[in-house]
């Protein structure tokens, strides 16, 4: 199957800075997806991505879809202490496989 | 309720005994995924039901692992002759149709000793 590389693998930042994150292939992706997962909870989807070039905002999240559509990008603007969690990109699995490819994710902890 | 549950949140059992999982996706939605997640590391794909087609099985780790689900309603992920490696948190996802973005379960916790 395809693989996700994330970067960085974990991010040290204090309360209001604005927090950049991305997510690279080897082979090309149709779809870029971006998870956020808290402790003991399951991945929750904050934005999807469907078209090369496209760039989606949900509140201070911004994504974009690269135009290689082997990579993408999440930003988070002025963050506060409830972003702290560890986003996923994804995508399809390939390979025939119907199921997402996740990456390692990255580790975003806040301090105030 | 509004969103994929799963139970038990947590399973502690003994290496060698089987365990059964189970999901019950968003209603509505066709589409089923289990997948896994080991301590630290991203999600790692299961298998696949889509309505009434044959799952997607391409994801299954080894012969002891088997789900099955009824229509497109409750799913049960079954592990028998548990291993330690198979300690995980093994989540569930569900979505409208294929190739649509996927709501996921709070997961089950597999604690093999």
């Amino acid at each position: 199957g395809q693989q996700l590389n994330q970067s960085p693998q974990s991010m040290f930042i204090q309360e209001g800075e604005d927090v950049s994150m991305n997510c690279t292939s080897s082979s090309i992706f149709n779809t870029w997806l971006w998870y956020k997962q808290d402790p003991g909870e399951g991945p929750v989807l904050l934005i999807a991505l469907y078209k090369a070039g496209e760039l989606t905002s949900n509140g201070r999240l911004t994504a974009q879809f690269g135009i290689t559509r082997k990579d993408s990008f999440l930003n988070i603007s002025a963050s506060i202490p409830s972003d702290v969690g560890i986003y996923f990109c994804a995508g399809p699995a390939g390979g025939g496989a119907d199921g997402l490819t996740f990456g390692k994710g990255t580790h975003l902890i806040i301090q105030p | 309720g509004a969103g994929v549950s799963q139970s038990p949140s947590n399973k502690v059992t003994e290496k060698g005994k089987d365990v059964e999982l189970r999901c019950d996706p968003i209603s509505g939605h066709t589409a089923l995924y289990w997948y896994r997640q080991r301590l630290g590391q991203g999600l790692e794909f299961l298998i696949y039901f889509q309505g009434n087609s044959a799952p997607d099985k391409s994801g299954l780790p080894s012969d002891r692992f088997s789900a099955e689900r009824t229509g497109e309603s409750v799913s049960t992920l079954t592990i028998q002759r548990t291993q330690q490696e198979d300690s995980a948190v093994y989540l569930c996802a569900s979505s409208l149709w294929t190739g649509l973005p996927q709501y996921f379960g709070p997961g089950t916790r597999l604690t093999v000793l």
